[in-house]
């Protein structure tokens, strides 16, 4: 059985802060990854994508895989109240195709003023 | 700022009624996948839809699910005798490539089975 497994949270982290919320997944078959963000009520929304070892950085967003491990992470720095939110990760086995995404519980990250 | 649409948003039917979700991908989008995630719990795939015909299914899509484009603009899911446990929402997204990097949900149908 494929998991991806992320902890419930939730994450308090205070505004201008770095949250780190982490990710790991048992298929070593995977090959991309995904991060999105759900407010509560609301559908999924990409916000980040990574395929390769190493960092990726958007804005104040930073993706971080390490596939040895499996494990992934997304860093948000300078975090705002806007923030506020369950993330997401996701995780697809055939090369980023078909949209056959796996999903973790998603972790929800509070951002307080 | 093109978006998927999905219809109705709320939608109560009784168990062993049909239902059918639709939703209208964003135009010139290619590839169309159904989600849904029951309350509290995570995000399923269903089913993915390209060039009228299915691309692949997860173990959720039985027989009591089908997918239809009617028309080129309409993107439904059916499900043919609801039961209880298919309250969720559902999530239409599409794409104009098959990366998800490129796929964009809509809002969402909540179904609720009575």
């Amino acid at each position: 059985q494929k998991e991806v497994e992320q902890n419930s949270g939730p994450l308090s982290v205070p505004e201008g802060a770095i949250a780190s919320l982490n990710c790991t997944y048992s298929d070593r078959g995977s090959q991309s990854f995904f991060w999105y963000r759900q407010y509560s009520g609301k559908s999924p929304e990409l916000i980040m994508f990574i395929y390769s070892n190493g960092d990726k950085e958007d804005g104040r967003f930073t993706a971080q895989l390490n596939k040895a491990s499996q494990y992934v992470s997304l860093l948000i720095r300078d975090s705002q109240p806007s923030d506020s939110a369950t993330y997401l990760c996701a995780v697809n086995i055939d090369g980023g195709s078909q949209g056959n995404l796996i999903f973790g519980k998603g972790t929800k990250l509070s951002v307080k003023p | 700022e093109p978006e998927v649409t999905q219809t109705p948003s709320h939608q109560v039917t009784q168990m062993g009624q049909e239902v059918i979700l639709r939703c209208v991908p964003i135009s010139n989008h290619l590839y169309f996948y159904w989600y849904r995630q029951i309350l509290g719990q995570k995000v399923e795939f269903l089913v993915s839809f390209y060039n009228n015909e299915i691309s692949e299914k997860s173990e959720i899509f039985d027989d009591q699910f089908s997918v239809e484009r009617p028309d080129g603009s309409n993107f439904t899911l059916k499900i043919r005798s609801t039961k209880l446990e298919d309250s969720a929402m559902y999530f239409c997204a599409s794409g104009r490539v098959r990366s998800n990097t490129e796929a964009f949900f809509g809002q969402g149908t909540r179904l609720t089975v009575v």
